[in-house]
């Protein structure tokens, strides 16, 4: 079974630091691995989706990576502003577990003014 | 907005109501699935529709009914829950089983 894990838990860094978030998996076996922001009590926003075949993805200041072979990705975020404070979520789709995403625990994250 | 709704935003129901979980996706999209989400514990998939077929159920007790009339609705029915049913429930829906997923705001259930 897919074992997704986010390291740290949680996060706590004034506003203007690049940060990193890791992101990793026991199987390697997947489609693709897909990025999330949970706000308090709100729903997921897509952030990035990585195909298998991909080696890294960005929009403005995120950039996420994926290491397939060790599994692993990580997801930066440049300059950070106090608004990306929210819980990050790292969701795997292995080719072994059907059409299932498999999800971390995530990292909660909080950007001080 | 993501393009997927979820209504009632909010449920309080005794052990022995039967209510209705309802979401819509405006998104043309072919897959959609429910999601479970408890404290501390990582988002649990429950269901999978795709093209209104159910094809995954995710060892979910029966009090949990699932509903896919079409292909921009879904719906979970819920009879004599339990305490430990109380969660944030999720909607998400995708292009095909394997795409990118858009969720909606979710239900904060509670069960008294």
């Amino acid at each position: 079974k897919q074992e997704v894990t986010q390291i740290p838990a949680a996060l706590s860094v004034p506003e203007g630091e690049n940060l990193v978030l890791n992101c990793s998996f026991t199987d390697s076996a997947i489609y693709n691995l897909q990025w999330f922001r949970q706000d308090p009590g709100k729903g997921l926003t897509s952030l990035l989706l990585i195909q298998s075949s991909q080696r890294e993805q960005t929009s403005g200041r995120l950039n996420a990576s994926l290491d397939k072979s060790s599994g692993r990705s990580t997801l930066y975020i440049a300059a950070s502003q106090p608004g990306d404070s929210a819980t990050y979520l790292c969701a795997v789709r292995g080719t072994n577990s059907g059409y299932a995403l498999n999800f971390g625990k995530g990292t909660s994250l909080l950007v001080t003014p | 907005e993501t393009g997927v709704t979820q209504t009632p935003r909010h449920l309080v129901m005794g052990m022995t109501n039967k209510k209705s979980l309802k979401c819509e996706q405006h998104l043309g999209h072919n897959a959609m699935y429910w999601y479970k989400q408890s404290a501390k514990k990582p988002l649990e998939l429950m269901f999978v529709y795709n093209f209104k077929e159910q094809t995954e159920n995710n060892s979910v007790p029966s009090r949990f009914s699932p509903e896919c009339p079409n292909s921009s609705h879904l719906f979970l029915h819920l009879h004599t829950l339990q305490p430990e049913d109380s969660a944030l429930y999720l909607c998400a829906s995708s292009q095909g089983p394997v795409d990118e997923q858009y969720f909606g705001p979710g239900t904060r259930l509670t069960v008294t």
